[in-house]
């Protein structure tokens, strides 16, 4: 069974661009969630699809939109980006609306 | 506002020996469930052990067991016989059922000591 995947591993920005970032959820898993972890800090969730559609967000701002694709793989977008943009963001993924999350190895995303 | 309350940032442990974790949270949901994640510097974040709300017993999983008091909503994580692969950050979490939103503490970095 695979487990969740994410690309990139890292990522290097500027101020001001734009990032799409990449997770393949675990196979069966239906349900993807994305979290930005800041340093030092523990995950935020940002938020989750389910079956394609937005099912929930957290407090981030419109700028941070996403995908989630027939295969349930998803992307997660983040337009305009800010210094304070730069964390580790995390996707994970789980069966319909069991509990229990995996969680990929996340994406290093840095803005300068 | 953070609902998760780790007071431990950072804790150390002699190899072979038990540790105890903190863990505080604030919800008016009665149904909800309790995990522990590991991080390791790998990044990945691993699950240790879950609690659900509505169960008295306290979960155990091997050498990790957790001491729930729902009343107090405190849920700590008791790690015995410690080993070198022990040392990561470990998070407490929360989600309450039919919602999406995980809550997460900052974390305790765990150092284990040989």
């Amino acid at each position: 069974e695979t487990g969740v995947t994410q690309s990139p591993t890292h990522l290097i920005k500027t101020r001001g661009q734009q990032v799409t970032l990449r997770c393949s959820s675990q196979s069966g898993h239906n349900t993807v969630s994305w979290y930005q972890q800041a340093l030092g800090q523990g995950p935020q969730f940002i938020f989750q699809y389910y079956r394609e559609e937005e099912n929930g967000r957290g407090n981030f701002p419109p700028r941070f939109s996403g995908l989630q694709f027939p295969n349930y793989s998803s992307e997660l977008n983040v337009n305009a980006l800010e210094l304070d943009d730069s964390a580790l963001y995390l996707c994970a993924s789980r069966r319909d609306h069991y509990n229990e999350q995996f969680f990929g190895p996340g994406t290093r995303l840095t803005v300068l | 506002a953070q609902t998760v309350t780790q007071s431990q940032p950072e804790m150390s442990v002699q190899e072979a020996e038990t540790v105890t974790l903190s863990c505080t949270y604030d919800t008016s949901e009665s149904d909800y469930y309790l995990f522990w994640y590991k991080q390791p510097p790998s990044r990945q974040m691993i699950l240790v052990i879950r609690q659900e709300a509505y169960k008295q017993q306290n979960a155990t999983e091997n050498r990790f067991s957790v001491n729930f008091q729902k009343a107090a909503k405190s849920f700590s994580l008791k790690i015995s016989d410690s080993q070198l692969g022990d040392a990561a950050m470990y998070f407490c979490a929360y989600i309450v059922e039919n919602n999406n939103d995980m809550r997460f503490g900052a974390g305790t970095r765990l150092t284990v000591k040989p």
